[in-house]
């Protein structure tokens, strides 16, 4: 059965703090990673999909990497508006579904 | 706008009480979905379309039924609504299923309470 855990389960960052999130993730084949971002009382809204390890996507202050374990959302010098909760994904090869992480809920504070 | 959208935003409904989520998308995307969100437990999916007349189960598909007549419309049914049916429910749209398609577009939610 794939499984995705990621941590912190929340983190909280002063403004220009850079840090990283992890995905640690099990499946049969990896197919693709996916990332997405997640406002209050919003849907998730896709960011990144990486489908082999050594593979890095980059989009404004984030960069998502992956290896054969983990992926890493690393973020650099954040902003307020960077708060969210940043979900992980795969997706195993044979197979359709889409198995999502709990998510990690990140606060950036000015 | 295009994208998902879905109906209604809230909903409180009385324990054995049936109700339909709606959800429709204006790209004309092949594969479709409902998930649904629980703190802890993150997205289980429900659900799910490949295509118009074409439905199959996801991880947690009791209590619910969907049909797809169309390519945009993919409504979930709640037979006999029981509280651990409280949850935020998500449908999702996207070109197709294999990685390079399955970039989901979420719509906006349904947060369901079932007394």
């Amino acid at each position: 059965e794939d499984q995705v855990t990621q941590s912190p389960e929340a983190l909280r960052l002063q403004e220009g703090e850079s840090s990283s999130l992890n995905c640690s993730y099990t499946v049969s084949g990896l197919r693709g990673l996916f990332w997405y971002r997640q406002d209050p009382g919003k849907g998730p809204e896709f960011l990144f999909t990486l489908y082999s390890a050594g593979e890095e996507k980059e989009k404004e202050r984030l960069k998502a990497t992956l290896t054969k374990k983990e992926s890493f959302l690393h973020i650099t010098a954040p902003k307020p508006e960077d708060s969210a909760t940043y979900l992980c994904a795969v997706q195993a090869w044979g197979y359709q579904k889409v198995t999502f992480g709990t998510g990690t809920k990140l606060q950036v504070i000015p | 706008n295009a994208g998902v959208t879905q109906t209604p935003k809230f909903q409180v409904l009385k324990t054995g009480q049936s109700m339909t989520l709606q959800c429709a998308q204006d790209m004309n995307h092949e594969y479709m979905s409902w998930y649904r969100q629980d703190p802890g437990m993150g997205l289980r999916l429900i659900h799910y379309s490949v295509g118009a007349g074409i439905t199959d189960q996801g991880e947690v598909p009791n209590g619910y039924n969907v049909s797809r007549s169309t390519t945009e419309d993919f409504p979930l049914r709640l037979l006999s609504a029981a509280p651990s049916q409280t949850s935020v429910y998500f449908c999702a749209s996207s070109r197709g299923q294999g990685a390079t398609k399955v970039r989901y577009t979420f719509g906006s939610g349904t947060r369901l309470t079932v007394v």
